[in-house]
């Protein structure tokens, strides 16, 4: 199976920093996404990769961005930290032959203060 | 918006099977249903999908009724392992994957 890595668990920043989520995986897919999940609200999208260096907004991108400049990497970045964007965000690799059945990783729990 | 409809919450005794369902009324021809779960604190595994056939894997069956308007995951014997959130998608490949809130399962002992 696909591995799905998020570069950390946890995560505690402080309001107005810029801060960088990481997803590796390594498996070649073409096609990566990134979710948050909170309580009462379930799994939002943000922002989705079909191939390198593409991108497409999900349903709750403000206040993201993402980078994709090799295939196994996608990140997420918060350019800058507000409280609201305390949240468990989690990523996932699809494959486009197979059905892109998704792969998530472990989720990282950020904290803003 | 999700385009499914799901029970918030289910009780399974453990070594019986567990059956989820899923309204799906509105799906359009090269849809597929997925499903997915979610074990507390872990992110979401896939499970299995379909067209209109019905489909088993080592994890589940899914079955998908004749006009495709609803489905039924079916566990065959459920564990306490299974315990988790279970959510029901219905897509076309290569579109984004919109969760909605999905059907809780509690396995009993």
């Amino acid at each position: 199976d696909v591995k799905v890595t998020q570069s950390s668990r946890y995560l505690v920043k402080r309001t107005g920093e810029k801060v960088f989520l990481e997803c590796v995986q390594d498996m070649d897919h073409e096609n990566m996404f990134w979710y948050r999940q909170d309580p009462g609200l379930g799994l939002r999208l943000i922002y989705f990769s079909y191939d390198v260096k593409m991108k497409e907004k999900g349903d709750i991108p403000e206040g993201y961005s993402v980078s994709r400049e090799k295939k196994e990497r996608f990140s997420l970045i918060l350019e800058s930290a507000s409280t609201n964007q305390t949240s468990m965000y989690l990523c996932a690799a699809g494959d486009r032959a197979g059905n892109e059945k998704l792969f998530f990783g472990s989720g990282t729990q950020l904290s803003v203060l | 918006d999700a385009k499914t409809t799901q029970p918030t919450s289910m009780d399974c005794a453990e070594g019986r099977a567990a059956n989820l369902p899923c309204n799906h009324s509105t799906i359009s021809g090269n849809e597929y249903v997925y499903w997915y779960r979610q074990i507390h604190s872990q992110g979401p595994q896939y499970i299995i999908h379909g067209l209109k056939n019905n489909e088993t894997n080592e994890m589940a069956s899914l079955i998908i009724t004749e006009d495709r308007k609803s489905s039924t995951l079916i566990l065959p014997h459920a564990t306490l392992r299974d315990t988790a959130v279970y959510y029901c998608i219905v897509r076309v490949v290569f579109d984004k994957v919109i969760f909605g809130p999905g059907t809780s399962l509690s396995v009993i002992p």
